[in-house]
């Protein structure tokens, strides 16, 4: 499974939306994008996964670029509650895959 | 709504001691993942059970450690000794679909802590 490569931490102010990066520029055509977060003390939480086109849950939005290579997770209207640790992981289909976490990105909404 | 049981929540341990962690997934998965996380870092996989098989375990340091799902239901995961790196937090995931099936979703237990003195 590809590695993705996303910045430590950012923050957004209450209300706004949120844009987290991820890259993943050695992505295979048969490998998908998967978003979950982890509040603290928590176990993780899926969010929303897309192959190629845009997706949108009634949690958040993932855009992927055309190439494929990069994708950010949009949170419309962030809250509070949303402060957590996102983990954006590129993960192919079969027995064999697997979902491998990195450090994700740590996402602080402030008043 | 449906959860993962773990427990229990919070364990401390002395060192060469044995310790066990018990994980209910949620009813009708058949898919059942143990993982650990260490502080600071994202969760790793430890074993992946479909059913009660076994389908990957190489992550996971036999010598003291194992994993049961005896009837494919509930499971155990233990260390026996317990060392000092082994605190870290343990995480019980399950799924309905199998594992890397196209629409696979993990759903996560709120884990168990465990501090190994």
């Amino acid at each position: 499974d590809a590695k993705t490569t996303q910045p430590p931490s950012m923050d957004c102010a209450e209300g706004r939306a949120a844009n987290l990066p991820c890259n993943h520029s050695t992505i295979s055509g048969n490998e998908y994008v998967y978003w979950y977060r982890q509040i603290h003390s928590q176990g993780p939480q899926y969010i929303i996964h897309g192959l190629k086109n845009n997706e949108t849950n009634e949690m958040a939005s993932l855009i992927i670029t055309e190439d494929r290579k990069s994708s950010t997770l949009i949170l419309p209207h962030a809250t509070l509650r949303d402060t957590a640790v996102y983990y954006c992981i590129v993960r192919g289909t079969g027995a064999n895959s697997k979902l491998t976490f990195g450090k994700g990105i740590t996402l602080s909404v402030r008043p | 709504e449906a959860e993962v049981a773990q427990s229990p929540r919070y364990k401390i341990t002395e060192k060469s001691q044995a310790v066990a962690f018990w994980c209910d997934p949620i009813s009708g998965h058949a898919t059942l993942y143990w993982y650990r996380q260490i502080l600071g870092q994202g969760p790793e996989l430890l074993v992946q059970f479909q059913d009660e098989s076994v389908v990957d375990d190489s992550q996971l340091p036999k010598d003291r450690f194992s994993a049961e799902r005896l009837k494919g239901v509930d499971s155990t995961l233990k260390i026996q000794p317990a060392e000092l790196g082994d605190s870290a937090m343990y995480l019980c995931a399950s799924s309905f679909q199998a594992s890397g099936s196209l629409r696979e979703t993990q759903y996560f237990g709120p884990g168990t802590r465990l501090l190994v003195l």
